[in-house]
């Protein structure tokens, strides 16, 4: 069982560079969300999906977009990467709100 | 606004049973009690969660105040591989979870 599978593991970017963010789930939950989790700190919501085709902000948002063409996949894209984006992102998904959530391994970026 | 209040940090031996604090006295009618836990260097790892009644699952137990203001989760038997961050989290709806800093629960053998 795969589950949510974050690619990569470690990227280094410079400053002003853009990446994307690869997730994808096999176990065709409808939900998705994207976090971002600072050293000694609680994950906080970028983004987040009910279902293909629907995106919406979480508090985090600001420069950072998502696209969910598919149930599967809900890859998170980083435009003109800043030293503030450096952080541990991590990639979820769940059937329902208010239900079991599934976390992916995370994805380590350090933009310098 | 992480909406729920636990303690920094809290230490146990092994194979003792252990409880988890969490206040949410502000918590609403319809929303869930989550507990998820982060071991190192990886996601976080559901536990439990529940709404009024106590729930226990192959993990834990989680007992719910009458009242919804607080909340217990119980490892029945800790072993160092319980050793993480746990983190208690109110509601759970569309815009998904919001988590505070958590509770680094040490294990000592």
């Amino acid at each position: 069982n795969a589950g949510v599978t974050q690619t990569p593991k470690f990227r280094i970017l410079k400053i002003g560079q853009s990446m994307t963010l690869q997730c994808t789930q096999d176990m065709n939950h409808n939900y998705m969300y994207w976090y971002r989790q600072d050293p000694g700190m609680g994950l906080k919501l970028i983004y987040y999906s009910v279902g293909a085709g629907i995106t919406d902000k979480g508090e985090v948002p600001n420069g950072y977009n998502v696209s969910r063409s598919t149930t599967e996949d809900f890859p998170l894209r980083l435009e003109l990467a800043a030293p503030s984006q450096t952080s541990v992102y991590f990639c979820a998904s769940s059937w329902f709100m208010n239900t079991e959530a599934f976390f992916g391994q995370g994805t380590r970026l350090t933009v310098v | 606004d992480a909406k729920t209040t636990q303690p920094n940090s809290m230490e146990s031996n092994e194979e003792e049973p252990v409880h988890l604090p969490c206040n949410h006295s502000t918590i609403s009618g319809t929303d869930y009690i989550h507990w998820y836990r982060q071991l190192p260097s990886q996601g976080p790892e559901y536990v439990i969660h529940g709404l009024t009644s106590n729930v226990n699952n192959r993990m834990a137990s989680l007992a719910i105040a009458e009242d919804r203001k607080s909340s217990t989760l119980i490892l029945h038997r800790a072993t160092l591989r319980d050793a993480a961050v746990y983190y208690c989290i109110r509601g759970g709806g569309a815009d998904g979870l919001t988590f505070g800093k958590g509770t680094h629960l040490i294990i000592q053998p």
